[in-house]
């Protein structure tokens, strides 16, 4: 079992609709929680981040994070063509170590 | 803002050379540096850790000596390629954390991608 799993889609939306994206992992001891944007050819932008356990929001984008179920979600609502893009969950034991990627998903938002 | 910048952003090298890839932390300082390599189409496969003043940390199967890393600076981080084959064509990212912050954000560099013919 991969220590994060992220199913890597490709997953097509219209324009508008709420997509959900998940991960789950298998490491208990993770503690840091992000979600990256990644145009192709680009470096991952940091979209969401979150501490341990709970909901954060921004904009359109809310992050959640269950620690018990170790799992972890991002959902966009509004979804414009500008939010397709590669999206990869990534988490980390502290502050200052590695991150451990998903594999990403590959969204796509159909105008 | 949290920018890192890398340079160049792309490059084409004949097989047998070095090539040099530069590392920026532009507005804040980073002790500690990462280095990514990432394939078409797959995730960011973690190489080396660099922390400045010190020695990387390499990942398991990755040649140290192959692939050199300088962190001299808490701004600049180094990875230069050496004896560059085709094999070692792909998209090099680092990343980069903030050295007055303990929340663990990273910032990505735009990457670079080389080329080995």
């Amino acid at each position: 079992q991969k220590e994060v799993e992220q199913d890597p889609g490709p997953l097509s939306v219209p324009e508008g609709a709420i997509v959900s994206l998940n991960c789950t992992y298998s490491n208990s001891a993770f503690q840091y929680f992000m979600w990256y944007r990644q145009y192709s050819r680009k470096g991952p932008e940091l979209l969401m981040y979150t501490y341990s356990s709970g909901n954060k929001e921004d904009g359109r984008f809310t992050a959640q994070v269950d620690k018990s179920s170790k799992y972890i979600s991002l959902f966009i609502r509004d979804s414009q063509p500008s939010d397709s893009a590669t999206y990869l969950c990534a988490m980390s034991l502290s502050g200052n170590t590695p991150l451990v990627f998903g594999k990403g998903t590959r969204l796509s938002v159909i105008a | 803002g949290a920018v890192v910048s890398q340079h160049p952003s792309w490059v084409i090298c004949k097989s047998g050379t070095s090539v040099k890839i530069e590392c920026r932390s532009l507005d804040f300082q980073a002790t500690t540096m990462f280095w990514y390599r990432q394939f078409p189409k797959q995730s960011l496969m973690l190489m080396a850790t660099s922390n400045e003043g010190s020695k990387a940390t390499y990942e398991q199967g990755v040649e140290k000596d192959k692939f050199l890393i300088n962190h001299a600076s808490l701004t600049l981080s180094t990875l230069t390629v050496t004896s560059a084959h085709p094999e070692d064509s792909s998209f090099y990212i680092c990343s980069a954390i903030k050295r007055t912050s303990g929340s663990g954000e990273q910032f990505f560099g735009p990457g670079t991608r080389l080329t080995v013919l």
